[in-house]
């Protein structure tokens, strides 16, 4: 079945440094790539996705591209805040609806 | 309303009560999913529903688990005979349509069985 590996947490920043988390996945057909984030004491929420390869998702400064030959969607941002503290979740959607979750990076950033 | 809304946000049950999880999604979304997300996972997915219609309910890990949206709206997902590793957070979203990818989540109901 589909599976992701994402990279390991917690990861802690100081505040303006670059960020990288890493995602790996393997899926049936040609997925769907997605970012969710959960920030403490809120719901899941989509931070970016992609949807062939090559394209790059962005948003609040958040970059990832789909490495279709890698099979990759890593996460990056230039200059983290402590606002993104948060919990990244990487997930593929292969066919036409299931997500599968990565395990989750917890991110702390700190002034 | 603005969001899913998912209640209670907190359930405690002892071993063997049957507990009922309720989720309203955002008003004139079709899909409905149920996630299980025990602590330190990632959400795994339990069932998912289009209109009042349960298209997949692969991810339910017994059949003591149940879920229904009998009108296409309002969804229910119902534990029997609750176990300690039934603890987790269930987590409700929704989307306009299951091609769309993105999905709308509540805030979740932690479940804690003693």
């Amino acid at each position: 079945g589909d599976s992701v590996t994402q990279m390991e947490g917690p990861v802690t920043l100081s505040e303006e440094a670059f960020l990288t988390i890493n995602c790996t996945y393997t899926a049936t057909g040609y997925p769907s790539l997605f970012w969710y984030v959960q920030y403490p004491g809120e719901g899941l929420q989509l931070l970016l996705k992609a949807t062939k390869a090559d394209d790059k998702g962005s948003n609040k400064g958040f970059e990832a591209t789909y490495r279709k030959e890698t099979t990759s969607f890593h996460l990056e941002k230039g200059s983290v805040q402590v606002s993104d503290s948060a919990v990244y979740f990487c997930a593929p959607r292969a066919g036409s609806y299931q997500l599968t979750f990565g395990k989750g990076t917890k991110l702390s950033v700190i002034p | 309303g603005a969001g899913v809304s998912q209640s209670p946000r907190y359930k405690v049950a002892k071993r063997g009560q049957d507990v009922a999880l309720r989720c309203d999604p955002i008003s004139g979304h079709v899909s409905l999913f149920w996630y299980q997300q025990a602590l330190g996972q990632g959400p795994e997915f339990l069932t998912y529903f289009q209109n009042e219609a349960q298209l997949d309910k692969s991810g339910l890990p017994s059949d003591r688990f149940f879920a229904e949206r009998p009108e296409g709206s309002v969804s229910t997902l119902k534990i029997q005979r609750t176990q300690q590793e039934d603890s987790a957070v269930y987590l409700c979203a929704s989307s306009l349509s299951s091609y769309t990818g993105e999905l709308f989540f509540g805030e979740g109901s932690r479940l804690t069985v003693l």
